[in-house]
C-alpha cells in the first residue's frame, strides 16, 4: 500500500513546454484532487475528480488540464507553461464520504523559467 | 464553506502541551471542524475530525467549544517533530462535488523549542 504517489518530485521547464504530473494511489479512492501551494500561502485547489470520468474546476483551473479515466491515476497537464506556474504541486485523495481524512502526496517542485 | 480564523505563529516548549486555537464563527450546524498539519515540504497531514463533541485518537485532540464557533486542537506532549503550520477548516459531510473541497488557509506555523 503505498498510498498517494507522485511523480516527478522536481522538474525544471521552459516557458512554452508543456508536461504531465503524474499522481496515483492504491487505496481505491473515489475522490481526487490537485492543489498548488506558493511561498507563504495555503494551498489552492486546482482540479478535482469525484470519480472516474468526471472531473471539475476548482479555485485556480486556468493553464491546466485533467482527465481521470481510471480510479487510480489523475494527472495533471500544464498546456503552456508560465513562470506564474512556478509552484509545489499537491494531489490528495480520499473515499467519497467526507467523514475521512486525506492523503496527500509528497509533492512536485516546478520551477518554470 | 466557514472561513477560519488562526494565529499565524505560536511557540511550544518540547514535552509541554501545545493548545492550538481555532475560530469559526460562522460555522453551520451540519459543517465538521478538520485539523491538518503540513511538515516543512512535505504533503499535509490529516490530524482529527469532530462535529460537535471531543474527539481523540493516537495524534491529538480536539475540544469544540458548545456553540461550536471555536475549537482547540491539543497536542498534548509535544515534541521536536511536530513543528509545523497547522490549518484548520470547516467544512459540509457527505457526498456532492462541492462538498469535498478542503479550503486551507495560511494556518498557524508551531515551532517546538528544545
Amino acid at each position: 500500500n503505498a498510498g498517494v504517489t507522485q511523480t516527478p518530485k522536481f522538474q525544471v521547464l521552459k516557458t512554452g513546454q508543456s508536461m504531465t504530473l503524474q499522481c496515483a494511489q492504491d487505496m481505491n479512492h473515489e475522490y481526487m484532487s490537485w492543489y498548488r501551494q506558493d511561498p507563504g500561502m495555503g494551498l489552492r485547489l486546482i482540479h478535482y475528480s469525484v470519480g472516474a470520468g468526471i472531473t471539475d474546476q476548482g479555485e485556480v483551473p486556468n493553464g491546466y488540464n485533467v482527465s481521470r479515466s481510471t480510479t487510480e491515476d489523475f494527472p495533471l497537464r500544464l498546456l503552456s507553461a508560465a513562470p506564474s506556474q512556478t509552484s509545489v504541486y499537491f494531489c490528495a485523495s480520499s473515499y467519497g464520504r467526507a467523514f475521512y481524512g486525506y492523503t496527500f502526496g509528497s509533492g512536485t517542485r516546478l520551477t518554470v523559467v | 464553506d466557514a472561513k477560519t480564523t488562526q494565529p499565524p505563529s505560536m511557540d511550544c516548549a518540547e514535552g509541554r502541551a501545545a493548545n492550538l486555537p481555532c475560530n469559526h464563527s460562522t460555522i453551520s450546524g451540519n459543517e465538521y471542524v478538520y485539523w491538518y498539519r503540513q511538515i516543512h515540504s512535505q504533503g499535509p497531514q490529516y490530524i482529527i475530525h469532530g462535529l460537535k463533541n471531543n474527539e481523540t485518537n493516537e495524534m491529538a485532540s480536539l475540544i469544540i467549544t458548545e456553540d461550536r464557533k471555536s475549537s482547540t486542537l491539543i497536542l498534548p506532549h509535544a515534541t521536536l517533530r511536530d513543528t509545523a503550520v497547522y490549518y484548520c477548516i470547516v467544512r459540509p459531510p457527505g457526498s456532492g462535488g462541492s462538498n469535498y473541497k478542503l479550503t486551507f488557509g495560511k494556518g498557524t506555523l508551531l515551532t517546538v523549542n528544545p
